[in-house]
């Protein structure tokens, strides 16, 4: 089945330790993007890649980094940087021929620091 | 630039009852407009968009009209399920972008059987 998966669901690190969150898709999607989820809160976007070997950054990208080396996949580091990791992160992707803001997201990553 | 205004929830309904989530738009022009889902647990899901002014998106039984007149995109539902308990989220695209949305920020709905 095509689709977005993200893996872990749950992922748990103490403090001060870097950890990569998993993004791919075989949907054969050139965009791709990851959001950050917060309790009552919409969604923020941190990174955003076009195309391979291409990314921007989102609205809230300090103490975050991506990399794009393949199409299907889109992997996002949290660094120690980041003073309050504890979040959902969602992927997504948009489809080739639509609009770039019709976004198909990924089943989520819970992480949470301690 | 552009924003969404989203009813504050959380919305209780029974089984079979009617269902409105308000969502009121600030645009410059007439960007589309979406409705996204989330399940517990998951991740968001694309429900319905409307590309201009005057569509009528609709799947699931949902259904939202893109009214000009009111800067309105309001998500209906005849007669929700069990299964429709979710959050609801409007979504429009930011003013410049071509690729980033501006999310509301969720209204919780819970259907009781």
């Amino acid at each position: 089945d095509g689709g977005i998966t993200q893996s872990p669901k749950y992922l748990f690190r103490k403090e001060g330790q870097n950890v990569t969150l998993s993004c791919e898709q075989n949907l054969n999607h050139d965009a791709m993007y990851w959001y950050r989820q917060d309790p009552g809160q919409g969604l923020r976007l941190i990174y955003y890649s076009q195309i391979v070997n291409d990314f921007q950054k989102g609205d809230i990208a300090e103490g975050y980094s991506v990399s794009r080396e393949k199409k299907e996949s889109f992997p996002l580091t949290v660094t120690s940087a980041q003073k309050n990791p504890t979040a959902f992160y969602l992927c997504a992707s948009s489809p080739p021929g639509t609009s770039l803001h019709e976004q198909y997201f990924g089943p989520g990553t819970r992480l949470t620091v301690t | 630039g552009n924003s969404v205004t989203q009813m504050e929830g959380p919305v209780t309904l029974s089984e079979e009852a009617f269902l409105t989530i308000n969502c009121t738009y600030t645009a410059t022009g007439y960007p589309s407009l979406f409705w996204y889902v989330q399940y517990p647990g998951e991740g968001l899901q694309l429900l319905l968009k409307a590309t201009k002014a005057d569509d009528k998106g609709s799947n699931k039984g949902f259904e939202a009209t893109y009214r000009k007149e009111t800067t309105s995109f309001h998500l209906e539902k005849g007669s929700v399920q069990v299964s429709d308990s979710a959050v609801y989220f409007c979504a429009l695209p930011e003013r410049g972008s071509n690729y980033k949305l501006t999310f509301g920020k969720g209204t919780l709905l819970t259907v009781n059987p």
